[in-house]
């Protein structure tokens, strides 16, 4: 199966670190997205793991361990126009290419 | 702005009705893929293709379909509307089969 699982919704206080998890059960993920997305907005591209570790893009970190099948999101210096949608995607490629997302997970930042 | 371009931005239109919904994707960008995205659903794989050929489906339903042009921009038409299909349309591009960039969407109501 396919199935991608994140927390539904997550509270943080401006300038804290927060992390959002996913796990997934997998069969032909050959790497792991994560999607910020404003209510009402496109999805935004925030990184990409491929191969097990920790990637580090400015604010935002990525983790990825395949053998477990899980993931995170590391958002550091929280700001209030972090407040969004957070979608752990798995993508599926051969000959063609898809991404399988989780519903999301909503995260607040209050002062 | 991810250089995805998609019209109309909103679409109001009745049960039974036929609608084309229209992408261009990024300068450069062979692949394009539509996305479905309703309150209950999340954002839900519809259809890849890559330099004009379908590469992937997912959970298309028969009454829509989609093309891609040889300047590389895609429709998607839906016909036969219901309820149910009331959801915002996603469209992404990739170079190839990497990472998706998306474009605003367009929202659909069907009334």
């Amino acid at each position: 199966g396919q199935n991608i699982d994140q927390p539904t919704e997550m509270t943080a206080t401006e300038g804290a670190i927060v992390q959002i998890n996913c796990t997934y059960q997998t069969s032909g993920f050959n790497g792991l997205f994560w999607y910020q997305q404003h209510a009402g907005e496109a999805p935004t591209f925030l990184s990409y793991n491929v191969l097990d570790g920790l990637e580090e893009k400015g604010r935002f970190s990525s983790f990825l361990s395949r053998s477990k099948g899980y993931s995170y999101l590391l958002l550091k210096e929280l700001q209030m126009k972090d407040s969004a949608s957070y979608l752990c995607a798995g993508g599926v490629s051969g000959g063609y290419n898809k991404l399988i997302f989780g519903a999301g997970t909503r995260l607040a930042v209050h002062p | 702005d991810s250089g995805v371009t998609q019209t109309p931005k909103h679409l109001i239109t009745a049960t039974g009705q036929r609608v084309t919904l229209r992408c261009s994707p990024r300068s450069g960008d062979l692949s394009v893929y539509w996305y479905q995205q309703s309150l209950d659903q999340g954002l839900q794989f519809l259809i890849q293709y890559y330099n004009g050929e379908e590469r992937a489906k997912g959970n298309i339903l028969e009454r829509f379909s989609a093309q891609q042009f040889p300047d590389l921009h895609s429709e998607l038409n839906l016909s036969s509307l219901e309820l149910g299909d009331s959801a915002l349309y996603f469209c992404a591009s990739s170079v190839a089969f990497d990472t998706q960039y998306f474009g605003p969407g367009t929202r659909l109501t069907v009334l």
